[in-house]
């Protein structure tokens, strides 16, 4: 069975520092990888995917995912982080043809 | 466009009573699906439908029903609610389902209960 794993609940980081959201992840065969955010009382919004290509994958307000096969990771990355990246961000993953199953999250704390 | 229409926003009931989340959308997105987030636990697929007539369960499907008629409608039912089904709830759809389309999300609604 699909799995995602998020070993982290909560990242701190100072503004303008880089960051990194980890997520690993168990499928047979080919994944394909999501990061999603959620504010607060929102639903959740979609950032980035990895179906196949590139291992690098560039998304929305200036973060990336790099796609790793043989550690089974796709971390979600960004250079300079802003206080406004603060949220909750979920790493997803879809084994072809069945539905998306998504990771317990991480809590992304930037501070001032 | 209105996106994903997920009512009501809020919701208590007691123990035993039924009720509907409604869910639509209109983007003529084929894949629909609901959600459960509760702490600690991220989201849990409940039950997800690929077009029109076609449902599947999900990780956590009991205690709740849904059936897909028209394109644009998948309700989730809960038919004898029970406080282990208190959570917020989420409604999504996709374009194209097996092309891994990306997920657009519903406000949710929160659901308590008593």
């Amino acid at each position: 069975a699909q799995s995602v794993a998020q070993p982290e609940d909560q990242v701190n980081v100072a503004e303008g520092n880089p960051l990194t959201v980890k997520c690993t992840y168990s499928v047979s065969g080919n994944p394909y990888l999501f990061w999603y955010v959620q504010y607060p009382n929102r639903g959740l919004q979609f950032l980035l995917k990895y179906i196949t290509g590139d291992n690098l994958v560039k998304g929305s307000y200036g973060f990336e995912a790099e796609f790793n096969k043989s550690q089974t990771s796709f971390h979600l990355k960004k250079p300079s982080a802003l206080v406004s990246d603060s949220a909750l961000y979920f790493c997803a993953v879809m084994q072809a043809g069945t539905a998306l199953i998504f990771g317990k999250g991480t809590t992304l704390s930037v501070s001032s | 466009n209105a996106g994903v229409t997920q009512t009501p926003k809020f919701q208590v009931l007691k123990t035993g009573q039924s009720m509907t989340l409604q869910c639509a959308q209109d983007m003529n997105h084929e894949y629909m699906s609901w959600y459960r987030q509760d702490p600690g636990m991220g989201l849990r697929l409940i039950h997800y439908s690929v077009g029109a007539g076609i449902t599947d369960q999900g990780e956590v499907p009991n205690g709740y029903n849904v059936s897909r008629s028209t394109t644009e409608d998948f309700p989730l039912r809960l038919l004898s609610a029970a406080p282990s089904q208190t959570s917020v709830y989420f409604c999504a759809s996709s374009y194209a389902h097996r092309g891994a389309g990306e997920l657009f999300f519903g406000e949710g609604s929160r659901l308590t209960v008593l």
